[in-house]
Parts: C-alpha cells; structure tokens; sequence
C-alpha cells in the first residue's frame, strides 16, 4: 500500500548507544520531515528536507542527524542516544513543503535508559 | 513567537452530537492552516487544508472554517461517531519559504455511545 513506512516500531537503547530510524515513501513526494511528539506539547519538527540531496534543520535538530541520498528514504540518525530522546518520532511527506497535507507514518516509540 | 493555541485541551460528547474545536494563531506572515486527526498510537491524518482567501473547507462530517483577519479557525464535526474520538490538531504554516510549521498541542475528543 502507498504511505510513509517507519521502522522500527519501537526501540529501547541505552544512554550513549547510536541508531537509526528508518523513513521510506513511495509516492514520489520531494519533502519529508522528521518529528517528535511529547505528552503535552505539539509534534516539532527536527529536520525536513525538499529534496534529494537537500536537507535542514527544524526547530530541535541537537542531537540528531539526517541525509537524503533518494527521493524515497530519509533515516533519522540519533548520534549519542541521551535520555531527553525519548520520545513518539514521526516522518512525514508531502509534494511539497507548502499546500499541501502531509501523509504521516506510523510512528517509532523511543525509550532511552 | 509563532504560537498555535486551541481550545478546549479535551472535550466529551455523546454519539450523534455536533461540537466545534477552536484554534487561535500568531504566525504571520500566514501562509495555510491545516487540520489533522489523530488517533491513540497513530501518525497524525490530513483533515482539511486552508490558504489565506479560502474561510471554509470541508471533509465529509468535518467542516473547517477560517478568519485570517482576526487568526480564528474551527473545526465543526457533525453528527459524531464513536470513531471521531482521537486528537484534532491545528497548524500553522508561514509564507515566505520557511519550511517549520508550528502545531498546536491538539484537542482531546472523546465520544461516548
């Protein structure tokens, strides 16, 4: 089925460990995004890129590291896991970064001890 | 600050019911306002999508309206089902090429039979 697939579902890593948090879509959208959601607070946005090849940060990139080699994948990089990263991660696409709604993955729950 | 507020944070209703979801923003300069439902344990669906010259859109039961002159935008759900009950988010997106979307911390809706 077309969508955003996220893998995996859910991840405990210990302090300082590293992973990666896999994105895939198969809809030929050029902007994706990473997000985080924490009880209580709006999903922010981490890094986003427009494009292959294209990436920036969002509003709460410390910590995390993005590339964007495909128009398809866009993993997560968490470089020295701590435990102010647990958190529900979500990738998101679109066409394009404006006008139009995104179409959300799944999720990735994220403990870190 | 970009701010996205909404109201009420939760709200019950009994099946078959109307209600109406506030969302109250300071972004500027404005570029659309997007709904978004999301349900326990699940990425965030696109609802409606709103650009500054339109003030109303709907999706089936779900009618979205929006003031740009006074930063107001509702959501009117109609005739409720237990199904509706999940997490209504507003967002705010600037023009101009920023890429950062600002999300509000959502609505709690719960239906009850």
């Amino acid at each position: 089925n077309a969508g955003v697939t996220q893998t995996p579902k859910f991840q405990v890593l210990k302090t300082g460990q590293s992973m990666t948090l896999q994105c895939a879509q198969d809809m030929n959208h050029e902007y994706m995004s990473w997000y985080r959601q924490d009880p209580g607070m709006g999903l922010r946005l981490i890094h986003y890129s427009v494009g292959a090849g294209i990436t920036d940060q969002g509003e709460v990139p410390n910590g995390y590291n993005v590339s964007r080699s495909t128009t398809e994948d866009f993993p997560l990089r968490l470089l020295s896991a701590a435990p102010s990263q647990t958190s529900v991660y979500f990738c998101a696409s679109s066409y394009e970064a404006d006008n139009y709604g995104y179409t959300f993955g799944s999720g990735t729950r994220l403990t870190v001890v | 600050k970009n701010q996205v507020e909404q109201s009420p944070q939760s709200l019950i209703i009994l099946e078959g019911k109307n209600c109406t979801l506030q969302c109250n923003y300071t972004v500027s300069p404005f570029s659309n306002l997007r709904w978004y439902k999301q349900d326990t344990g699940r990425g965030p669906v696109s609802l409606t999508i709103m650009t500054f010259s339109e003030n109303t859109k709907s999706n089936g039961r779900y009618t979205a309206t929006l003031d740009a002159d006074t930063k107001q935008s509702s959501l009117h759900i109609t005739a409720s089902q237990l199904s509706d009950s999940a997490s209504y988010i507003c967002v705010v997106s600037l023009s101009g090429g920023s890429y950062i979307p600002t999300f509000g911390r959502g609505t709690s809706l719960i239906v009850h039979p």
